[in-house]
């Protein structure tokens, strides 16, 4: 069944630019019924919405952290990956990536991320 | 951009009926979706849409929406169900992001 990893480096400094990768199997990212998103959760706290993007690259980014990060896709290795820019302490957290489907319906629609990686804790920290 | 707002934590007897609930402007338009969470683990999603459950999850989870209120109701709470349950929707900003909820943490008696 499809399965997401999150890899990348556990400690970034203060300034420095977070960097992380999913990596997707048992089923292609190129498929056109889902996005594929970012998704955060500092200790203790609840979770953010950081970004998702098509297979195609076309990107959602949170308003809030819009100037800072950058998501893109490469479909050839079947990944994904985060870049968050300047990070501080509060960047401190556990970074989930997730399939992200849109279901529609009549008029509306409802966002669901149904298959979630095991998450990787990054800490920023000098 | 909007908000979605849960008590931050609710309670229940075993075999129990509970309703966890999320408010926001944002679901006047759009449906929610409800992620279960235990520690350390990554989330589940239980419902999304109209009252929609993914394979493997039980019929005892259901949702419902009114008006800017989405909830949740788990009818026969069992122990293994006590954790933390988020919604999220769409934003109603029309800027295409998503927004979850603080979270209610629910612990079965």
């Amino acid at each position: 069944q499809l399965q997401l990893q999150e890899s990348g480096p556990g400690l970034v400094k203060p300034s420095e630019t977070l960097s992380l990768t999913c990596t997707v199997s048992g089923g292609s990212i190129s498929s056109s019924s889902y996005y594929w998103g970012w998704i955060r959760q500092p200790p203790g706290k609840g979770l953010e919405w950081i970004g998702s993007i098509y297979y195609s690259g076309s990107t959602y980014y949170n308003p809030s952290l819009k100037s800072r990060v950058t998501i893109s896709v490469d479909t050839s290795k079947n990944q994904f990956s985060l870049k968050l820019s300047s990070v501080t302490a509060a960047d401190t957290a556990v970074y989930y990536c997730a399939r992200h489907g849109i279901y529609y319906y009549d008029s509306s629609l409802s966002d669901a991320f149904d298959i979630w990686g095991q998450g990787t804790m990054v800490t920023v920290s000098s | 951009s909007s908000e979605l707002t849960q008590d931050p934590a609710v309670s229940v007897a075993l075999g129990q009926t509970v309703r966890i609930t999320c408010q926001g402007d944002s679901l006047r338009s759009y449906y929610a979706s409800w992620y279960q969470q235990k520690p350390g683990q990554a989330p589940v999603l239980v419902i999304y849409g109209k009252n929609n459950r993914p394979s493997g999850i039980p019929d005892r989870f259901s949702g419902s929406s009114s008006g800017n209120t989405a909830s949740l109701t788990i009818t026969g709470a069992q122990a293994e169900d006590e954790a933390d349950y988020y919604c999220n929707s769409r934003d109603s900003s029309g800027n295409h992001s998503v927004v979850f909820g603080g979270g209610t943490k629910l612990t079965v008696l």
